[in-house]
């Protein structure tokens, strides 16, 4: 496999659960993001990690927990969301954070639905 | 810090007619410009970018943007949309040297009147 890939791509579930969003990318990237897509609004910049450290936290709620074992994998773990969560949830790479010579690049998506 | 604004919501054009569509940005030193696409159920996908130099930037697909510092616009245009153009594009700021600065716009939707 090649690029950035999400599993899975469609996830619904209820307030109490609790569920994992997966990111792995195959690029040897060293900077992984997750980024909510809600409709109508821009893409907002959630957590960014630089070499398995979180660089970046942008006031993201407590509900919403990143974990990166290593620069090839992101984690976002869900538990006790609310229903305005409901969004397309992308996560990307970089080369690295420090210098914005690359670009990012992007998965196809995890569409959460939240009941 | 950074801005940037995509005025179109929506736009409808033929196939074959030419397209441009507008991001104005807001930031204090030289920004560093991209445009993304989305095709529907995709990620976002780099058409250009723009650092410096040549303010006239050529893309993947047959687009192009042309950087205009007076007027703090970095404009999309394609002189010949095909059907598979439709999808959402979006205009991005970055500020310089870190790429976890980069502000996207609200999008603009193209869809394609055969």
């Amino acid at each position: 496999e090649t690029g950035v890939t999400q599993t899975p791509r469609h996830l619904v579930m209820g307030m109490t659960n609790k569920k994992s969003l997966k990111c792995e990318q195959h690029l040897g990237h060293n900077a992984m993001y997750w980024y909510k897509q809600s409709a109508k609004k821009p893409l907002e910049l959630m957590f960014v990690y630089s070499l398995e450290e979180r660089v970046e936290n942008n006031s993201v709620p407590s509900r919403f927990s990143p974990e990166c074992p290593n620069s090839s994998h992101l984690f976002l773990h869900l538990h006790t969301l609310q229903p305005e969560d409901s969004a397309l949830y992308l996560c990307a790479s970089s080369l690295d954070t420090g210098t914005l010579t690359g670009e990012l690049f992007f998965g196809e998506g995890s569409r959460l639905t939240v009941l | 810090a950074q801005s940037v604004t995509q005025p179109d919501i929506h736009i409808t054009v033929s196939e074959g007619a030419s397209l441009e569509l507008r991001c104005n940005y807001s930031y204090g030193a030289t920004p560093y410009l991209f445009w993304y696409v989305q095709s529907p159920g995709q990620g976002l996908q780099l058409l250009l970018k723009y650092f410096s130099g040549d303010t006239l930037v050529q893309g993947i697909k047959g687009f192009e943007a042309e950087f205009k510092r007076s007027q703090s616009s970095f404009n999309l245009r394609k002189p010949s949309v095909h059907w598979s153009d439709a999808a959402e594009y979006f205009c991005a700021v970055g500020a310089e040297s870190s790429a976890s600065k980069i502000i996207f716009g609200s999008g603009t939707r193209l869809s394609i009147r055969p």
